[in-house]
């Protein structure tokens, strides 16, 4: 069981250029979310989706793009790299219902370290 | 903005029980309280969640308040595994919520 994956792990980018973050669960989860954490900082919620079709904003949106095609995966597209995107970002996933199988813990991926230059 | 406060940073010795305060003064009554933990740049680990009754599992103890504004996370015999950064969050576990990550407690563990 692989749980929560992303890739790449880690990135180089130079300013302008653009890049995606893949993210995917095979737990049959309908949430998913993406996360930066600065150095030092908390988590951030950038984006999250509840099930494939639909996503929605989180506390710092502007400059990453995303979509959910399929409940498996949940990809984060950085248009224009800008030094400020340089991060770690975090995926995470978990049972958005109230099954039995709902106990509403996120499944976090490893990180994907992203340095722009 | 988050719902729940805790304090920046918090020291216990090694052997010693370790408890977390957290705030959540606005919860609704379907939030449930969850705590995490993330040790170095390591993803957050799920550690405990509950509704308003005390709850236990292997890892730790969770203390919630009666009127559910606060709540404690024990650990009970810390070891120095156990520094990390400890994150209380509240969420219903249904669709639409916004999980919110406070910066946490940053908890040192003192040989």
């Amino acid at each position: 069981n692989a749980g929560v994956t992303q890739t790449p792990k880690f990135q180089v980018l130079k300013t302008g250029q653009s890049m995606t973050l893949q993210c995917a669960q095979d737990m049959n989860h309908e949430y998913m979310s993406w996360y930066r954490q600065d150095p030092g900082m908390g988590l951030r919620l950038i984006h999250y989706s509840v099930g494939a079709g639909i996503t929605d904003q989180g506390e710092v949106p502007n400059g990453y793009n995303v979509s959910r095609s399929t409940t498996e995966d949940f990809p984060l597209r950085l248009l224009s790299a800008a030094p400020s995107q340089t991060s770690v970002y975090f995926c995470a996933s978990s049972y958005a219902g109230q099954g039995l199988a709902d106990t509403g813990e996120l499944f976090f991926g490893e990180g994907s370290r992203l340095t722009v230059l | 903005d988050a719902k729940t406060t805790q304090p920046p940073s918090m020291d216990c010795a090694e052997g010693r029980a370790a408890n977390l305060p957290c705030n959540h003064s606005t919860i609704s009554g379907n939030e449930y309280v969850y705590w995490y933990r993330q040790i170095h740049s390591q993803g957050p680990q799920y550690i405990i969640h509950g509704l308003k009754n005390n709850e236990t599992n292997e890892m730790a103890s969770l203390i919630i308040t009666e009127d559910r504004k606060s709540s404690t996370l024990i650990l009970p015999h810390a070891t120095l595994r156990d520094t990390a950064v400890y994150y209380c969050i509240v969420r219903v576990t249904y669709r639409d919520d916004k999980i919110i990550f406070g910066k946490g407690t940053r908890l040192h563990i003192l040989p």
